[in-house]
């Protein structure tokens, strides 16, 4: 099975504070790794992508590192605010996509 | 738009009963997919669509058929309910099938079975 492999499970952070969620992922025929945002009660939706011929992409406070030789992408919140709490999912794939288990972050006021 | 829409929002079944759960969108979008979220298992593939008559399956395809007679509506059909598939079900339409496609989620079915 193609996995991506996501960590943590939960994560607590500070108002301010740097929120930090790792992925890695096996199949080397992926060719975009996008980041999913879910609310208690919705569905996901995209917050921000990345193809595997860049290192870094920053969307405001959200950036993805991606370490290509290392099959390895991490999401980055800067200045995080109690309105990011919500469950992140990374995913990779080339056609359909395949999901991370998910992340659940509560950003303390 | 409405974007994706899915009804019902929450369903409880018997075993063994069947149901149709609805999902439609108006984004002329060619690709449409059926996920289900379990706690600590994230999003599974369970069938997708790249157009009209044209399905194949995911993931977690057993015990779910679907079809696809026209763009807009992409209905998952459970024929004999069972409590493993008690989960959250999520619709999701692209404009094409490959990855770079943002996918647009639907709200949500919270599918009980007991």
């Amino acid at each position: 099975q193609q996995q991506v492999k996501q960590s943590p499970q939960s994560l607590i952070v500070q108002k301010g504070g740097i929120s930090i969620i790792n992925c890695a992922y096996e199949n080397t025929a992926f060719d975009y790794f996008p980041w999913y945002q879910q609310f208690p009660g919705k569905g996901p939706a995209l917050l921000i992508a990345i193809r595997p011929d860049v290192s870094e992409k920053k969307e405001g406070r959200f950036t993805i590192s991606f370490n290509k030789s290392a099959k390895q992408f991490s999401l980055h919140i800067m200045d995080s605010q109690p309105g990011d709490s919500a469950t992140y999912f990374c995913a990779g794939g080339y056609s359909t996509l395949t999901f991370g288990k998910g992340t659940m972050l509560l950003v303390s006021p | 738009n409405a974007g994706v829409t899915q009804t019902p929002k929450f369903q409880v079944l018997k075993t063994g009963q069947s149901m149709t759960l609805q999902c439609a969108q108006d984004m002329n979008h060619e690709y449409m997919s059926w996920y289900r979220q379990d706690p600590g298992m994230g999003l599974r593939l369970i069938h997708y669509s790249v157009g009209a008559g044209i399905t194949d399956q995911g993931e977690v395809p057993n015990g779910y058929n679907v079809s696809r007679s026209t763009t807009e509506d992409f209905p998952l059909r459970l024929l004999s309910a069972a409590p493993s598939q008690t989960s959250v079900y999520f619709c999701a339409s692209s404009y094409g099938l490959k990855a770079y496609n943002e996918q647009f989620f639907g709200p949500g079915t919270r599918l009980t079975v007991l």
